[in-house]
């Protein structure tokens, strides 16, 4: 079954503009991994944040994770079109197996 | 980087057809491979967790039988849907990992079409 929540299930921006997407879980956790999937593609890994940390950086993405909270959080800057696709949030208690979230669809318009 | 090879990338059959799928670690040994199923606009469901040398352990509701799972090496976990019907129609994706605390590594999805 799946554990996480994620919010916006949709969002729709303008390119440069910023995206954010929340993610909720309910169990405790080893880490968090955000997973990008173009329509019809695999997932392509993003950012993984382990649970004694509390945000992350790559590039225009940065993760936050609160364990005390529950949550974590994707942020997206200076959006560019090529940015449109679905993402996921992956949680991982033990044994490398991932519980994914519903995911966001994130358009982004030129 | 590592990078994990699924085979077809499209398959469409007829009813009552059985489809195997393969799922390759590239340039790394995968003790631990996993099998999702995608349905449209869903999320990822896992199904089974694929081990070496040993059986898959299959989630709730999976049916064993129909989703029959080999491992027989490190670097190679094959998903065979054992007569399909259209209701087995879906995305199916593999992944897998160097180990707990590391991003997975997936396929790039194999879509299933049961005429």
């Amino acid at each position: 079954s799946q554990q996480g929540e994620e919010d916006p299930q949709a969002l729709s921006i303008q390119e440069g503009e910023n995206a954010t997407m929340n993610c909720s879980y309910k169990t405790s956790i080893n880490n968090l991994q955000w997973y990008r999937q173009n329509s019809g593609r695999g997932l392509v890994h993003l950012i993984l944040i382990r649970s004694n940390e509390r945000e992350k950086h790559s590039g225009r993405l940065r993760v936050t994770l609160d364990t005390s909270k529950k949550s974590s959080s994707l942020l997206i800057t200076a959006s560019r079109a090529a940015d449109t696709a679905s993402y996921f949030c992956a949680t991982e208690a033990s044994g490398s197996r991932l519980t994914f979230g519903e995911g966001t669809q994130l358009t982004v318009n030129p | 980087g590592a990078v994990v090879s699924q085979h077809p990338s499209r398959v469409i059959c007829k009813s009552g057809t059985s489809v195997k799928i393969e799922c390759r670690s590239l340039d790394f040994q995968a003790t631990t491979m996993f099998w999702y199923r995608q349905f449209p606009k869903q999320s990822l469901m896992l199904m089974a967790t694929s081990n070496e040398g040993s059986k898959a352990t299959y989630e709730q509701g999976v049916e064993k039988d129909k989703f029959l799972i080999n491992h027989a090496s490190l670097t190679l976990s094959t998903l065979t849907v054992t007569s399909a019907h259209p209701e087995d129609s879906s995305f199916y994706i593999c992944s897998a990992g160097d180990g707990g605390n590391q991003p997975q590594h997936f396929g790039d999805g194999t879509r299933l079409s049961i005429l």
